[in-house]
């Protein structure tokens, strides 16, 4: 079965500061993966997806997340992060045959600070 | 715009009583989901539909049951509920091949 292991429980940067977020991943094959993010009490949008082709993908709120097979990774990135991305994020996992299985990480929960 | 609704933001109910919650979507995907969300455990599964009238157990179906009758529409329920039950409620829809999905903006039950 696939899993999903965001280790990073709670980051905190600085506004205008770099972001890094963790996604690890265990499956055979090259799942489909998404990154998705939840403001408090809200439910989750999409900010980027990575099915097939380029390794670095574009996504909404200028996200930007690197797949990297050798490493199992599925890592988020923001070259400086404004104060309105305080919330959360999730790594998530699809695999082709069935039904497509969804597996989503536990979450990191990100603070801005001035 | 895409969209996905649910029926309550925030509801209390009492222990034994049987709770019902409507997911609806205007997109016309095949494939809808609940889910609950704990703090530290992240989303999990509780129910998939993959069609009208089609349903698959998810990780953690125990105490619940759902119902699909419209494709548009997707209901959780809860025959007894119990105060383990008390969470965030997430309903999410997707389109095939596995796009991704859009949430609804949960439902926060608390069973007292």
């Amino acid at each position: 079965a696939q899993s999903v292991t965001q280790p990073d429980i709670h980051i905190t940067v600085s506004e205008g500061a770099s972001l890094e977020l963790r996604c690890n991943y265990s499956y055979g094959a090259t799942p489909y993966l998404f990154w998705y993010v939840q403001s408090p009490g809200q439910g989750l949008q999409l900010l980027l997806k990575y099915f097939s082709g380029d390794t670095l993908v574009q996504g909404i709120k200028g996200f930007e997340a690197e797949f990297k097979r050798s490493q199992s990774s599925f890592n988020l990135r923001k070259p400086s992060v404004h104060w309105s991305d305080a919330a959360e994020y999730f790594c998530a996992v699809a695999v082709s045959g069935g039904y497509q299985k969804v597996t989503f990480g536990t979450g990191t929960k990100l603070q801005v600070i001035p | 715009d895409v969209k996905v609704t649910q029926s309550s933001r925030y509801l209390v109910k009492r222990t034994g009583e049987k709770v019902f919650l409507e997911c609806v979507q205007d997109m016309d995907h095949e494939n809808m989901f609940w889910y609950r969300q704990d703090p530290g455990l992240g989303l999990r599964l509780i129910y998939f539909s993959y069609d009208v009238k089609m349903k698959e157990k998810g990780d953690i179906p125990e105490g619940y049951s759902v119902s699909r009758e419209k494709k548009e529409r997707f209901s959780l329920i809860l025959e007894s509920a119990s105060t383990n039950q008390t969470s965030m409620y997430l309903c999410a829809s997707r389109r095939l091949p596995p796009y991704e999905q859009y949430f609804g903006p949960g439902t926060r039950l608390t069973v007292t």
